[in-house]
């Protein structure tokens, strides 16, 4: 079955700290692949966006994603986390087998930022 | 720019009791969609749209009802409210995908409340 995972519910980074937020994806073909954020009471904002070529893509706020085919993954990456940063983070995938063309999300990765 | 408008944004309802909401989109897009989002469950797909006069069924579709009358509008329905329907709702809309590759543009979310 297709699925779109998250493994970490819950993240707590320091101001300043490096960030990863882990995704990865199971199915058949070449996913397209999405990070979004959603601030408290907010809808989602797309982040950034993977459909081919270069396997690291740029997004906005600071944030990247490299695309592993190998590790069947889809991290999210900041360098420098802010206290603005902190949200929910949910990993997307198209493209999937047994979807019909929607989109599958996963669960959430809820990040704390510490001053 | 309003881009998707979600009404209303707060919603109270007594069991079996029927609701309508609604969901406006200015950006012209094909495709939309209705998802709930429940604590530790992300985004689930209720039903989406691909076009004006079309509806289809999306992974959690029961006690929903949906309506696409115009290309800007996007319906949905509870005909019979359900404490297990308590949820934010999100709308979204993007371009007709290929092969999933569009992204979707969400609102703000419809918080409602099954008493």
């Amino acid at each position: 079955a297709q699925s779109v995972t998250q493994p970490d519910i819950h993240i707590t980074v320091s101001e300043g700290a490096s960030l990863e937020l882990r995704c990865n994806y199971s199915y058949g073909a070449t996913p397209y692949l999405f990070w979004y954020v959603q601030s408290p009471g907010q809808g989602l904002q797309l982040l950034l966006k993977y459909f081919s070529g270069d396997t690291l893509v740029q997004g906005i706020k600071g944030f990247e994603a490299e695309f592993k085919r190998s590790q069947s993954s889809f991290n999210l990456r900041k360098p420098s986390v802010h206290w603005s940063d902190a949200a929910e983070y949910f990993c997307a995938g198209g493209g999937l087998r047994g979807s019909q063309g929607n989109l599958i999300f996963g669960k959430g990765t809820k990040l704390s930022v510490k001053p | 720019n309003a881009g998707v408008t979600q009404t209303p944004k707060f919603r109270v309802l007594k069991t079996g009791q029927s609701m309508t909401l609604l969901c406006a989109q200015d950006m012209n897009h094909e495709y939309m969609y209705w998802y709930r989002q429940d604590p530790g469950m992300g985004l689930r797909l209720i039903h989406y749209s691909v076009g004006e006069g079309t509806t289809a069924k999306g992974e959690v579709p029961d006690g929903y009802n949906v309506s696409r009358l115009k290309k800007q509008n996007f319906l949905l329905g509870l005909e019979s409210a359900a404490p297990s329907q308590t949820s934010v709702y999100f709308c979204a809309s993007s371009y007709p995908r290929v092969n999933s590759n569009q992204p979707q543009h969400f609102g703000d979310g419809t918080r409602l409340s099954i008493l």
